[in-house]
């Protein structure tokens, strides 16, 4: 069936370094997309979205870029701090159902 | 309070138990949503409502029952669980035509 999933299921960046989390989809009429985070013993939380009809968009020390030939999706967050730990997901919706998430992907933040 | 609240925070009950998870919206949202997390799995959506009516069920087992008697409540009633129906169940809120989904801290469920 369609699915949306991260290539990794872990991810560990140093301190200041910049971070890629990736994911692919593969339902191409999937028209909004998002990433969540997770932190330990809460809710995911909003980072950031995108239309398909957009190929990048940025935040506040994020960015997520949409690669709609290839059904790939990714956030970079610049300039990674201990705060940016957590587990990171990406959804897909399309016209008639609810959000579809990814797997997760867990990014460790080293001093 | 803001956002979205869910209660209890963590809950252990018996498999022959009949408990109920309670989810509140602060945000004057019209969509309210029920998802089931596990270990290792990716959110599997359980139920969507809109307007207080149910416009999703995704092939859910009858041992879960949702009830949505407002916009701004939404509980899931809980009787005859098996012990893999051990999870984290989030509850979460939109307005209709708004994908960013605001979500509850959700409910430890432990099934013993």
């Amino acid at each position: 069936g369609e699915s949306v999933g991260l290539h990794l299921p872990t991810l560990s960046v140093q301190e200041g370094d910049n971070s890629i989390i990736n994911c692919a989809y593969s339902n191409s009429a999937s028209d909004y997309f998002i990433w969540y985070k997770q932190e330990s013993g809460k809710g995911p939380q909003f980072i950031i979205d995108i239309r398909s009809n957009m190929d990048k968009r940025q935040g506040q020390r994020v960015t997520v870029l949409l690669n709609k030939t290839v059904k790939h999706l990714s956030l970079q967050i610049a300039a990674t701090q201990p705060g940016d730990s957590a587990v990171y997901f990406c959804a897909d919706y399309n016209s008639g159902y609810a959000l579809n998430f990814g797997k997760g992907t867990s990014l460790l933040v080293t001093p | 309070e803001t956002g979205v609240t869910q209660t209890p925070r963590h809950l252990v009950m018996g498999m022959t138990n009949k408990k109920s998870l309670k989810c509140e919206q602060h945000l004057g949202h019209n969509a309210m949503y029920w998802y089931k997390q596990s270990a290792k799995k990716p959110l599997e959506l359980m139920f969507v409502y809109n307007f207080k009516e149910q416009t999703e069920n995704n092939s859910v087992p009858s041992r879960f029952s949702p009830e949505c008697p407002n916009s701004s409540h939404l509980f899931l009633h809980l009787h005859t669980l098996q012990p893999e129906d051990s999870a984290l169940y989030l509850c979460a809120s939109s307005q209709q035509g708004n994908y960013g989904y605001t979500f509850g801290s959700g409910t430890r469920l432990t099934v013993v």
